[in-house]
């Protein structure tokens, strides 16, 4: 079966501090992964897609997460946290026809 | 590029009543269409799937009755939440694929917050 974890529910993080949201994917396959953040009542706005080509993704506002075949992860990283990066962030994977499997969301605070 | 809007943002109503709301790709055709409701402090949860000019297909536990989607343009698709009651109250966000594009990345709106009191 194919599904998304998100290991953490919440992490916080002092401005200046790197960021580390963890994902673990299960799949028979080759998947199609991505990060989303959504700030509050808003909708999800996409950070970074892997898609097979580099293993290192780099999205915007200074995010990149890395595809781990052999841990089946694919962790989001921020060297220095921003207050203005404090929101929901979503790890998902496509599980075919356009079905978007989500993880459960991690909610980072970051604090001054 | 690739925006897609909902209208309305926000909206309040009584119990019993219905409310559209609307899904628009503003600067790209959408070839499929996507809903989704999310509760309070959850993930994403999808509704249904609808392809211009094609019935929706619905997620399992989704009453199509209920849940009323037109998609009857390739920038345009509307949810109608019938004989709406408290339980219906939450956040409704869509999302769309792009014509010729990726079929598996989806651009979001920006949700739809409905309260039935």
């Amino acid at each position: 079966a194919q599904s998304v974890t998100q290991l953490d529910s919440h992490v916080s993080v002092s401005e200046g501090t790197p960021v580390l949201l963890r994902c673990n994917y299960s799949s028979s396959y080759s998947p199609s992964l991505f990060w989303y953040v959504q700030h509050p009542n808003k909708g999800l706005q996409l950070l970074l897609k892997y898609t097979s080509a580099a293993t290192l993704v780099k999205g915007i506002n200074g995010f990149e997460a890395e595809f781990k075949k052999s841990e089946t992860s694919f962790h989001l990283t921020k060297p220095s946290a921003h207050m203005s990066d404090a929101a929901e962030y979503f790890c998902v994977f496509s599980g075919g026809y356009n079905k978007l499997i989500f993880g459960a969301g991690t909610r980072l605070a970051v604090h001054p | 590029g690739a925006v897609v809007s909902q209208h309305p943002s926000r909206v309040i109503c009584k119990s019993g009543t219905s409310v559209k709301i609307e899904c628009r790709s503003l600067d790209f055709q959408a070839t499929t269409m996507f809903w989704y409701r999310q509760f309070p402090k959850q993930s994403l949860m999808l509704m249904a799937t609808s392809n211009e000019g094609s019935k929706a297909t619905y997620e399992q536990g989704v009453e199509k009755d209920k849940f009323l989607i037109n998609h009857a343009s390739l920038t345009l698709s509307t949810l109608t939440v019938t004989s709406a009651h408290p339980e219906d109250s939450s956040f409704y966000i869509c999302s769309a694929t792009i014509a010729g594009g990726s079929t598996d990345t989806q651009y979001f709106g920006p949700g739809t917050r409905l309260t039935v009191l």
